[in-house]
């Protein structure tokens, strides 16, 4: 199994809601990351865990809470968006999170903030 | 500040023919470079890296060349199939990040 599964794939949200982005892999990686990707642009990374604990924030707005639960699980808690957070996010994983390893990434779930 | 640019927003190129694609890079730090590829309503997909001691890999019709004096890198597909349509994006990392540059799209004509 080489899949990061994500859920849900499709997301519609009003500013005041509070919903969750999903994120599993059975690969036995021990690291996972959330990146967010607007149209025509880069994946941006958001968030590293690394062995189940949180490595890299980049800066990322409060409104956006990463939990990392077990190994195979990351949560993305979403509370308070704008609407210029639309935007896909993707998980991705990998080995042990060390540089130049291959990422794993699952197909996204694009979000919309109403 | 972009730390990673492809320079090139698209590239059509003929069935069977050499494709290549370029990415430039500012920060000497990075230590990996890599390829993905991304089909639409997919996740960005890995396809080969190099580390920043090599200055080529090679991978079946896919080879990756480093130039860390002029800080360039490209990707060279060969020959080219219609399978290979899609967006590239060309990253680099230091320790953990993956900086992506904007991807090149690239269309493979029969």
């Amino acid at each position: 199994d080489t899949e990061v599964t994500q859920t849900p794939k499709h997301l519609v949200m009003g500013m005041t809601n509070k919903k969750s982005l999903k994120c599993e892999q059975h690969m036995g990686h021990r690291a996972m990351y959330w990146y967010k990707q607007k149209a025509k642009k880069p994946p941006e990374l958001m968030f590293v865990y690394s062995y189940e604990k949180l490595s890299i924030n980049e800066s990322v707005p409060s409104r956006f809470s990463p939990e990392c639960p077990n190994s195979s699980l990351l949560n993305l808690h979403l509370h308070a968006l704008q609407p210029e957070d639309s935007a896909l996010y993707l998980c991705a994983s990998s080995q042990h999170g060390t540089g130049g390893e291959k990422l794993f990434f699952g197909s996204g779930t694009q979000l919309s903030v109403l | 500040d972009q730390q990673v640019k492809q320079n090139s927003p698209s590239l059509s190129v003929q069935e069977g023919r050499i494709s290549i694609l370029n990415c430039d890079y500012t920060n000497s730090m990075f230590d990996y470079f890599l390829w993905y590829k991304k089909y639409p309503a997919e996740g960005p997909t890995f396809l080969i890296s190099i580390s920043s001691i090599k200055d080529k890999n090679e991978d079946g019709r896919f080879t990756v060349f480093l130039n860390k004096s002029a800080k360039h890198l490209s990707l060279h597909i060969v020959p080219s199939q219609p399978g290979d349509s899609a967006v590239y994006f060309c990253a680099a990392s230091e320790t953990q990040k993956l900086v992506f540059g904007q991807g090149t799209r690239l269309t493979i004509n029969p």
